[in-house]
């Protein structure tokens, strides 16, 4: 399966801090995606990293990619309120897009 | 530009019933899909469609039908609902000719067959 698993299910932080969330896959992909989901919303699209990328920064948001440990990162710098949401990355390989169960994130005021 | 969009926003079905997801995309994208939402099951793909005239199976298509006859639309019909088939349903579409092509989601039907 394509599916990626995002660790932890859950992470509760306090607004300013740093949130990060992994996710583990099982094949080989052309890309990897972050997409991140308001509540009650469809899925957002966030950060696309390719599979030749190591790193790549959008804004406060900064993702890390490693193939040889099929694993990727989602660091979010300087969390604010708005960022409390699931998010759940989509390792890519074919047409299908599967995804995980997420990481929900609640950001404390 | 509105996106996907995905109607209706609600439903209430009885068990046997049957009835179509509506979902229609302005972007000119070959690619749709469909998703399922469960508590604790994360989206799991029930069909896909690579372009118009093409439509293809997910991980969970049992007591589903497609068809894709437009570039636009992509309706997923329920011939006779069951209670197992209450859930959030989504709607993405993206171009398919490239792989770093992004999905882009409605705001999905939510869906209770009693």
């Amino acid at each position: 399966s394509q599916q990626g698993e995002e660790d932890p299910q859950a992470l509760s932080i306090q607004e300013g801090e740093n949130a990060t969330m992994n996710c583990s896959y099982k094949t080989s992909i052309n890309n990897l995606q972050w997409y991140r989901q308001n509540s009650g919303r469809g899925l957002v699209h966030l950060i696309l990293i390719r599979s030749n990328e190591r790193e790549k920064h959008s804004g406060r948001l900064r993702v890390t990619l490693d193939t040889s440990k099929k694993s990727s990162s989602l660091l979010i710098t300087a969390s604010r309120a708005a960022d409390t949401a699931s998010y759940f990355c989509a390792p890519f390989g074919n047409e299908k897009l599967t995804f995980g169960t997420g990481t929900r994130l609640t950001i404390i005021p | 530009n509105a996106g996907v969009t995905q109607t209706p926003k609600f439903q209430v079905l009885k068990t046997g019933q049957s009835m179509t997801l509506q979902c229609a995309q302005d972007m000119n994208h070959e690619y749709m899909s469909w998703y399922r939402q469960d508590p604790g099951m994360g989206l799991r793909l029930i069909h896909y469609s690579v372009g118009a005239g093409i439509t293809d199976q997910g991980e969970v298509p049992n007591g589903y039908n497609v068809s894709r006859s437009t570039t636009e639309d992509f309706p997923l019909r329920l011939l006779s609902a069951a209670p197992s088939q209450t859930s959030v349903y989504f709607c993405a579409s993206r171009l398919s000719g490239s792989y770093n092509s992004p999905l882009h989601f409605g705001n999905g039907t939510r869906l209770t067959v009693t």
